[in-house]
């Protein structure tokens, strides 16, 4: 598709668990960024990427969560012994990352987390 | 540091009123650029509006316009003739190089 695609939907899992978020970015965007939304709250930045390196992952809450690029294209957003304070929806956005200011994120629909 | 405030948790606009929502930036940078999304009960976050900090005219989409007043450090956001479809979230972010800070949103219902 021409969007920006984040896999699973909807991800209930167990306290303690390990999880898996995947972000499909728009073709050719460089820049690729994480964020969680809470309830009733705006976008907090997780983790920015730049093709495969992290540029900036001042915004991971701990060192449960780690991200990955690989080959510069889909991210993982993958988060180990999942708390119930972590459910959220976790936002994936892509922008052509040329350094320019006057260039959006394209957002995907997010992953709903919901740790039980 | 980068930070958006944005005061109004929440507004109520008649239809085809025009309304306007309130953002407040602060960083130290000089070259950074301002937006404005909307996310509606759907859960997706559209674009609605930028402004780069060295433009000096105000930016305009449509029914939206920025009202950018760099000395003060705020980034307005208004809608004119409110629409039904208008209802939903109203968040203003900051663009400083490639990090993007959002501010905690402002709930517009628009009253038929």
């Amino acid at each position: 598709g021409a969007g920006v695609s984040q896999t699973p939907s909807n991800k209930v899992t167990e306290k303690g668990k390990y999880v898996e978020l995947r972000c499909d970015p728009i073709s050719g965007h460089t820049a690729l960024y994480w964020y969680r939304q809470s309830l009733g709250q705006g976008p907090e930045f997780l983790i920015y990427f730049q093709g495969t390196g992290a540029a900036d992952d001042s915004g991971l809450p701990n060192d449960r969560f780690f991200a990955v690029r690989p080959e510069g294209s889909v991210s993982t957003l993958k988060i180990q012994r999942t708390e119930r304070g972590d459910s959220a929806v976790y936002l994936c956005a892509s922008s052509p990352g040329s350094g320019l200011t006057n260039t959006e994120a394209f957002f995907g629909q997010g992953t709903r987390l919901t740790v039980v | 540091a980068q930070k958006i405030t944005q005061t109004q948790p929440g507004m109520f606009v008649q239809e085809k009123e025009a309304v306007t929502l309130d953002c407040t930036y602060d960083t130290s940078d000089q070259s950074y650029g301002l937006f404005w999304y909307k996310q509606p009960s759907s859960g997706e976050m559209i674009f609605l509006i930028y402004q780069g900090s060295y433009d000096e005219q105000n930016a305009t989409e449509g029914r939206y316009s920025l009202n950018f007043q760099k000395a003060r450090k705020s980034a307005n956001l208004v809608i004119s003739a409110s629409q039904l479809g208008d209802s939903a979230m109203y968040f203003c972010a900051m663009r400083v190089y490639q990090k993007v800070t959002f501010g905690i949103g402002t709930k517009l219902q628009v009253i038929p």
